[in-house]
């Protein structure tokens, strides 16, 4: 079935880093969503975008939606210890319909 | 306002048997999904109740079943369970086609 690319699958972070990492498909969505989630828990939803080219913060989380509607981009910035965890990207078809999910980037802390 | 609520939060059960899991929307959503999240892997759509109605199922079983009720909670049902079935079970609410929302998850355990 329908697939998300993400890249990296895991990371390692030294507080104060910026860190990147993205989603691609090979079809296109009309919407993508950016989650988090903590091991036990349930996925938190961080930003959504609805428009090719739309670049929105968070905080000090920046995503933005692909002009080709194939991907989408995540930048954390001056990470810190809670940005631990696995995030996933999501994109949608159409209104309403379901999400299809990435395969996670898991963000650990360097020892 | 309470979020996304499901329950039980883990459940235990025998090959071969049933199980129900609940899930009660955010206050004011109406659109309800279920995914299924195995180990290691991103969430996997099984199904979106609207107006009490499937309105668009995943690549799952006919024993995956469900059921959305008139104040919009609903039940996942699984039967004849097999070990493969065991994963984090979650529900995600939403306004018709806006952003969704996640519980925390049932964590199915089969044995």
């Amino acid at each position: 079935g329908q697939q998300l690319n993400q890249s990296p699958q895991s990371m390692f972070i030294q507080e104060g880093e910026d860190v990147s990492m993205n989603c691609t498909s090979s079809s296109i969505f009309n919407t993508w969503l950016w989650y988090k989630q903590d091991p036990g828990e349930g996925p938190v939803l961080l930003i959504a975008l609805y428009k090719a080219g739309e670049l929105t913060s968070n905080g000090r989380l920046t995503a933005q939606f692909g002009i080709t509607r194939k991907d989408s981009f995540l930048n954390i910035s001056a990470s810190i210890p809670s940005d631990v965890g696995i995030y996933f990207c999501a994109g949608r078809k159409a209104a309403g319909n379901k999400l299809t999910f990435g395969g996670g980037t898991r963000v650990l802390v360097k020892p | 306002d309470a979020g996304v609520t499901q329950s039980p939060t883990h459940l235990i059960k025998t090959r071969g048997q049933q199980v129900t899991l609940r899930c009660s929307p955010k206050s004011g959503h109406d659109t309800v999904s279920w995914y299924q999240q195995a180990l290691g892997q991103g969430p996997q759509f099984i199904f979106q109740y609207y107006e009490e109605e499937e309105r668009q199922r995943g690549n799952f079983p006919d024993r995956f079943s469900g059921h959305q009720f008139p104040n919009y909670s609903s039940e996942l049902n699984v039967n004849a369970l097999l070990l493969g079935d065991s994963a984090l079970y979650l529900c995600a609410s939403s306004l018709a086609a806006d952003k969704a929302f996640f519980g925390q998850g049932t964590r199915l355990t089969v044995v």
